[in-house]
């Protein structure tokens, strides 16, 4: 499986953009990009996923470095229901096989 | 709203008593995950179905615990006998299993503590 890194933590102001990175270096070219964030006392739920292009939907975007070894997703106006831990996952070939999380980025708004 | 429930939501339990956590997936979904979370270890895959056949339960202590899908509306995780180091919060998922199509919808866990 393809290793990833995020930073520990970010904050952001509420209603400001927030862009939060992934490192997966060692992905393979296809593997798909999936993201999934998990709100206090909740199970994780799906935000978004992409191959090469970049993609858009209804709660964020993401953008992929042309060479694929890095990701981000972004969150255009970040509210207080946004603060999560937001976990960046490479899944071989899209599959639908089980989901191995890193540590996530822990997301913190300020009102 | 379709939604996986997960019974029960709260679980405390003596060390060496038997724990079942039950799962029903949204109808429809053909596969069904089991995840543990733990501060110390974070998210862990233990086991995962694709149509009621066990695919991987490579992540699971095979000793104590154990995962069955009965019916197509029903997963269960026991554990048996429980210990303290099983406290955690068990999260089922499930999905369409499909590439194409394959987001995992989490339930809100079972939080178990073995005292």
């Amino acid at each position: 499986d393809a290793k990833t890194t995020q930073p520990n933590s970010m904050e952001s102001n509420e209603e400001e953009p927030v862009h939060l990175p992934c490192n997966h270096s060692t992905i393979s070219g296809t593997d798909y990009i999936h993201w999934y964030r998990q709100l206090p006392s909740q199970g994780p739920e799906y935000v978004i996923h992409g191959l090469t292009s970049n993609v858009n939907n209804r709660m964020a975007s993401l953008a992929i470095a042309e060479d694929r070894k890095s990701s981000t997703l972004i969150l255009h106006r970040a509210t207080l229901r946004d603060a999560a831990v937001y976990y960046c996952i490479p899944i071989p070939g899209g599959g639908a096989d089980g989901l191995t999380f890193g540590k996530g980025t822990h997301l913190i708004i300020q009102p | 709203d379709a939604r996986v429930t997960q019974t029960p939501r709260d679980k405390v339990t003596e060390m060496g008593q038997e724990v079942t956590m039950r799962c029903q997936p949204i109808l429809g979904h053909n596969t069904v995950f089991w995840y543990r979370q733990t501060m110390m270890q974070g998210l862990e895959l233990l086991a995962y179905f694709r149509n009621r056949a066990p695919l991987d339960d490579s992540g699971m202590p095979k000793d104590r615990f154990s995962a069955e899908m009965p019916d197509a509306t029903l997963a269960t995780l026991k554990i048996q006998p429980s210990e303290p180091r099983d406290s955690a919060v068990y999260f089922c998922a499930s999905g369409l299993g499909n590439r194409d199509y394959n987001e995992q919808f989490f339930g809100p866990g079972t939080r178990l503590t073995v005292l």
